[in-house]
């Protein structure tokens, strides 16, 4: 049973636009949602986090929204640039146990 | 340098022949844990530990062991590797399971 679902396997964007990520989520005791950016032959890196108790967080470029009644989040990404051509994992926890799950992940690429 | 250290990078072994992957941070993070990433199944989490002599499984636990005697350190064994096992891991540690992750650079283990 898949409890953090990134249905988009690849994304292509014009650099220069906005790119949208899409992550749901079954699990309605998941409190804290992060964004992992991963490029080939390196471990994931940290890109932006949202608690529950927000609907939006902002870093530069990069925003997350969370929909706790659809639980649904994406992550928008404004201008998209060539190097955010990347996979990003969507990843959840909870306060009931410590495991922290990741979505299949999303392929960006941001076209010249 | 803040960091997450694995080793090896990459390992080629035979079937039924332990292995030992290693895992270093020295970053005093409580809270560490190992992943596997495979084509299509995106990053899943094998086992986790909240502090030393507390580890825990994630979700794909099966076959393989781990120890977390000091805080910095945390192996993988795989006590009789089998081809199913032929993956990329990850090694991660973070404050505790609701901050972000600090990720090795992977280990790409091949058994054949």
């Amino acid at each position: 049973d898949q409890q953090v679902k990134q249905n988009s396997p690849s994304l292509s964007v014009q650099e220069g636009r906005i790119s949208i990520l899409n992550c749901d989520y079954t699990n309605s005791m998941f409190d804290y949602f992060l964004w992992y950016k991963k490029y080939p032959a390196e471990g994931p890196t940290f890109l932006i986090s949202i608690s529950s108790i927000k609907d939006k967080n902002e870093d530069g470029r990069f925003t997350v929204f969370l929909n706790k009644s659809a639980k649904h989040l994406s992550l928008h990404i404004v201008p998209s640039q060539p190097g955010d051509s990347a996979v990003y994992f969507c990843a959840a926890s909870g306060w009931r146990d410590d495991k922290i799950i990741f979505g299949k992940g999303t392929r960006l690429h941001i076209l010249p | 340098e803040a960091q997450v250290t694995q080793n090896p990078r990459y390992l080629i072994t035979v079937t039924g022949k332990k292995l030992t992957v290693t895992c270093s941070q020295n970053m005093n993070h409580e809270y560490m844990s190992w992943y596997r990433q495979d084509p299509g199944l995106g990053l899943r989490q094998i086992y986790y530990s909240m502090n030393v002599e507390v580890t825990d499984k994630g979700d794909v636990p099966e076959g393989y062991k781990v120890s977390r005697k000091e805080k910095r350190n945390f192996p993988l064994i795989l006590e009789s590797p089998s081809p199913n096992q032929t993956s990329l891991y990850f090694c991660a540690s973070s404050f505790n399971s609701n901050s972000p992750l600090h990720f090795g650079n992977g280990t790409r283990l091949t058994v054949t």
